[in-house]
């Protein structure tokens, strides 16, 4: 059982188009996260959930939208794609406190 | 806000020796601190953790890390690096409040056989 799944692992696009990744979790967990890692490794926190209320959400262009229909699930809708979009997205949870968080495994996103 | 530092983009280690990654933060008060590990291609995962029981805090695959108050410093060891260890550590700190992480820039292993 993937404690947290991410969808599509890979996705190529061209320039202009609207695309979603989608993340599950199954831990029980109340919050959420998206993550940006880019070229370099660096790791950017994008926007946290918690129990379906946003509550962190860093300075990104308002292409990127999130959803959280429910609090197992958090959604990254990406409009109008642009090539500085070229990254890993990652999602992740969190119990809090001092529980750590538990990563997905990633969407590597290529924008031509 | 809290911040994290990574000395040491790059290490370098010979198969067999010591591995010693550093991590400061800045914190007046002490945070929980985290090391995660990346392999390549891979999501990141917990390598260990410091909630504030034993400073030393053992994790994976035969890592460590020492929690030093006064140095504000939470480094990561292993006494003899093996080749599976090569890949990119992360130090990550959380704040006793709130949700939200301080990852650190990473930094990348390799060990040269």
């Amino acid at each position: 059982d993937t404690a947290v799944s991410q969808t599509p692992k890979y996705l190529v696009t061209q320039m202009g188009n609207d695309k979603s990744i989608k993340c599950e979790q199954n831990l029980g967990h109340d919050t959420m996260y998206w993550y940006k890692q880019d070229s370099k490794k660096f790791l950017k926190i994008m926007f946290s959930y918690n129990n379906k209320e946003l509550i962190i959400n860093e300075t990104v262009p308002n292409r990127f939208s999130p959803k959280s229909p429910d609090k197992a699930h958090l959604n990254l809708h990406i409009n109008s794609l642009e090539l500085g979009d070229s990254a890993v997205y990652f999602c992740a949870s969190s119990q809090g406190g001092p529980y750590g968080y538990t990563f997905g495994s990633g969407t590597r996103l290529t924008v031509v | 806000a809290q911040s994290v530092t990574q000395l040491g983009s790059h290490v370098s280690v010979s198969e067999g020796a010591l591995v010693l990654l550093r991590c400061n933060y800045s914190s007046s008060v002490p945070p929980y601190l985290f090391w995660y590990v990346q392999y390549p291609n891979q999501g990141l995962q917990l390598l260990l953790k410091y909630t504030s029981a034993a400073t030393l805090v053992k994790g994976i695959n035969g890592f460590e890390a020492e929690f030093k108050k006064s140095e504000t410093s939470f480094h990561l060891t292993k006494p003899s690096a093996h080749m599976s260890d090569a890949a990119e550590y992360f130090c990550a700190v959380r704040p006793n409040t709130g949700n939200q992480f301080y990852f650190g820039t990473g930094t990348s292993l390799t060990v040269i056989p």
